[in-house]
């Protein structure tokens, strides 16, 4: 199966840039990289997604090279509130209906 | 939010009892899914259903059956709960496959084999 790699950890203080790398192999050429946010006792809520390059969205940016091997996750000017743990989602190159999520980055946004 | 509902929120069971969690949704997506969420290991796929009757495997399905009987409900079963099945299980719901479509969660099922 297609494996992922993320940071354990970080810590930012408000209003610095984040930025969270997935690392990625064997994954599907044909679908995307996406990226989730979960409080504590709640569901994962789905952040961004993007196939390529440069993706962005009123939250987040997405950026992806070209070869797909990596894709990183920017949060521009964090706040408390974005204090959570952050999952990059991929689909396995062999199985084409296999998700696999990182083991999660948990950010600590400190004031 | 969209609209899943997980039964129990919270059960404690002995080991090998069976288990059934249920998962409801009322948005009429094709796709459900249920994953466990344990510490280290993050979220990992148990199994998935892509249409009333039609289920596949996920990374981590030993132990664990589904059943999808109708449209807005996938049950996961544990036949003969195990210690190691102690876990917080999550229901998603999509409108179609992959990672290209947002999955929605549920709230969770903690889970406690003793």
């Amino acid at each position: 199966l297609a494996k992922t790699t993320q940071p354990i950890s970080m810590d930012s203080y408000e209003g610095q840039e984040v930025n969270i790398t997935c690392s990625h192999n064997n994954i599907a050429t044909n679908d995307y990289i996406t990226w989730y946010q979960q409080f504590p006792s709640q569901g994962p809520r789905f952040i961004i997604q993007g196939y390529k390059t440069k993706v962005t969205n009123e939250v987040a940016s997405l950026f992806i090279p070209a070869d797909r091997k990596s894709s990183t996750l920017s949060l521009p000017r964090v706040s408390l509130s974005d204090t959570a743990v952050y999952y990059c989602l991929v689909v396995d190159n062999q199985a084409g209906t296999a998700l696999i999520f990182g083991k999660g980055t948990t950010l600590s946004v400190s004031s | 939010d969209a609209g899943i509902t997980q039964s129990p929120r919270h059960k404690v069971t002995e080991t090998g009892t069976p288990v059934t969690l249920r998962c409801h949704q009322t948005e009429n997506h094709r796709y459900m899914y249920w994953y466990r969420q344990d510490p280290g290991h993050g979220l990992r796929l148990i199994h998935y259903s892509y249409g009333v009757k039609d289920t596949d495997k996920g990374e981590v399905s030993d132990g664990y059956s589904v059943s999808r009987s109708k449209t807005e409900d996938f049950l996961l079963t544990l036949e003969s709960a195990t210690s190691s099945q102690t876990s917080v299980y999550f229901c998603a719901i999509s409108e179609s496959g992959g990672a290209s479509y947002e999955q929605y969660f549920g709230p969770g099922t903690r889970l406690t084999v003793t």
